[in-house]
């Protein structure tokens, strides 16, 4: 079935940059998305990016997506003690009633 | 907006007692949806809902959880009777389908502790 790959930790250093990677194995995925779940709360939904593009920045987050080799990174530039939380990658396609499918989520560990 | 209304925030039952979650999804969305998170699995969605009709329960993990939507504004995810296993947070979520990229709206979760 679609499946969705993560990394379960990543440390960076604050004002690092920061790359979160993510694989999908669902060719047919139309959004592909990054979610942000700070300690305690719900997911919020940080990015998105529609399948036939290759790059998004939104200030200092920028979504990279590889669909050849089904890839999908979030870099955050001058990252920052807030930044701290878990990253989820999710993705949906139009073939499966909007099912939207998650990854196990990265947490994101600053140093100081 | 309220954003998703979830209750309690936390709850600490023993085993074998029945436990109800709620949800309150934000006004006019028609997808409302319920997932578990664990740190071993991640999110798992349990089942979900279009209109308050179940589309496909094929998450829920046992017979012992059972889900109701009975409006378009209220819905209960039930474990009975719980297993400490079932320790976890879960999560309403819910979406306006008529604007495809518009993300899940997430609720803050109901921590749940089964002793």
């Amino acid at each position: 079935g679609e499946d969705v790959e993560q990394s379960l930790f990543l440390s960076v250093r604050e004002g690092d940059s920061s790359v979160i990677n993510c694989t999908y194995t669902d060719s047919s995925s139309t959004y592909l998305y990054w979610y942000k779940q700070e300690p305690g709360a719900g997911l919020q939904l940080l990015t998105y990016i529609f399948s036939n593009m290759d790059m998004k920045q939104d200030q200092r987050l920028t979504v990279l997506l590889n669909k050849k080799d089904k890839h999908l990174s979030l870099r955050i530039a001058d990252t920052q003690t807030g930044d701290s939380a878990i990253y989820f990658c999710a993705e949906t396609s139009m073939n499966r009633d909007d099912k939207i499918i998650f990854g196990k989520g990265t947490r994101l560990h600053i140093l100081p | 907006d309220a954003g998703v209304i979830q209750s309690p925030r936390h709850e600490v039952t023993e085993m074998g007692q029945e436990v109800t979650l709620r949800c309150k999804p934000i006004s006019g969305h028609d997808y409302l949806f319920w997932y578990r998170q664990t740190m071993m699995r991640g999110l798992e969605l349990l089942i979900y809902f279009n209109n308050n009709v179940p589309i496909d329960d094929s998450g829920m993990p046992e017979d012992r959880f059972s889900a109701k939507m009975p409006n378009a504004s209220f819905s209960t995810l039930k474990i009975q009777p719980s297993e400490p296993r079932d320790s976890a947070v879960y999560f309403c979520a819910s979406i306006d389908s008529d604007s495809y990229n518009s993300p899940l709206h997430f609720g803050n979760g109901t921590r749940l502790t089964v002793t």
